[in-house]
């Protein structure tokens, strides 16, 4: 049991617009700690998409974009492509646990 | 900046299992180093971070069993992991943080450690 939640699942037809949230308590995006998000492909290592909520390391497209509430946070991805097929992940610091902790990944399949 | 783990592939349960990070193409001392495991087909279980200084923040459920060091003048991490069971099979990555605040920006291509007898 994770200690961010993700839905396991999402799809979406190209073109489309998905979402895929994270939903934590006051001891993590609650208390106000940033939200980072990850994009793994199989057999890869993860890759940044979005730090500090809302915010793309350069290289990375302005089709991905964050945004966080209370005690959740979104990950949107516009225009989906074939390509974005992949695991997510989201991440963020708990104040109890006193470490980052990770959802437990939505895997998005483009049909 | 590049990250390499390696490791012995397969430790028996009750052992340790050491791993080794090398940091190419940078200073390590840039960056704050994690250490990161993802069991098959599940998610992302962080251990703790080194500084190049040597100070060390672990997470609370592992630290009784995990060493973590750094050799700057080779520019590598290690990692330490006593006592493993089945339960510590997994890949596991070396990632950095501190460019884009904690978010870990850098990640090695991991490495597979299977705990069996």
């Amino acid at each position: 049991q994770s200690v961010l939640t993700q839905p396991p699942s999402v799809s979406g037809v190209p073109g489309q617009r998905v979402t895929i949230s994270c939903t934590g308590s006051g001891s993590n995006i609650g208390a106000g700690y940033d939200v980072h998000w990850y994009q793994q492909f199989p057999g890869t290592a993860p890759k940044l998409l979005i730090y500090d909520n809302n915010n793309r390391p350069s290289g990375i497209p302005d089709r991905f974009s964050g945004s966080k509430s209370g005690t959740s946070a979104s990950l949107a991805i516009t225009g989906l492509q074939a390509e974005d097929e992949a695991d997510y992940y989201c991440q963020s610091f708990d104040s109890s646990l006193i470490a980052w902790v990770f959802g437990g990944g939505t895997k998005l399949t483009v049909l | 900046v590049q990250v390499q783990e390696s490791g012995p592939g397969l430790v028996k349960p009750s052992e340790t299992l050491s791993l080794t990070c090398a940091v190419s193409g940078g200073s390590i001392s840039r960056y704050y180093w994690s250490w990161i495991r993802q069991p098959a087909g599940k998610g992302l279980e962080w251990f703790g971070r080194i500084y190049a200084s040597g100070s060390t923040d672990y997470n609370p459920s592992l630290k009784s069993r995990v060493t973590m060091s750094v050799d700057t003048s080779k520019n590598q991490l290690s990692l330490k992991l006593k006592s493993v069971t089945a339960a510590d099979t997994a890949v596991y990555y070396c990632a950095s943080s501190g460019f884009y605040g904690d978010a870990f920006d850098i990640w090695g291509q991991g490495t597979p450690v299977t705990v069996s007898s």
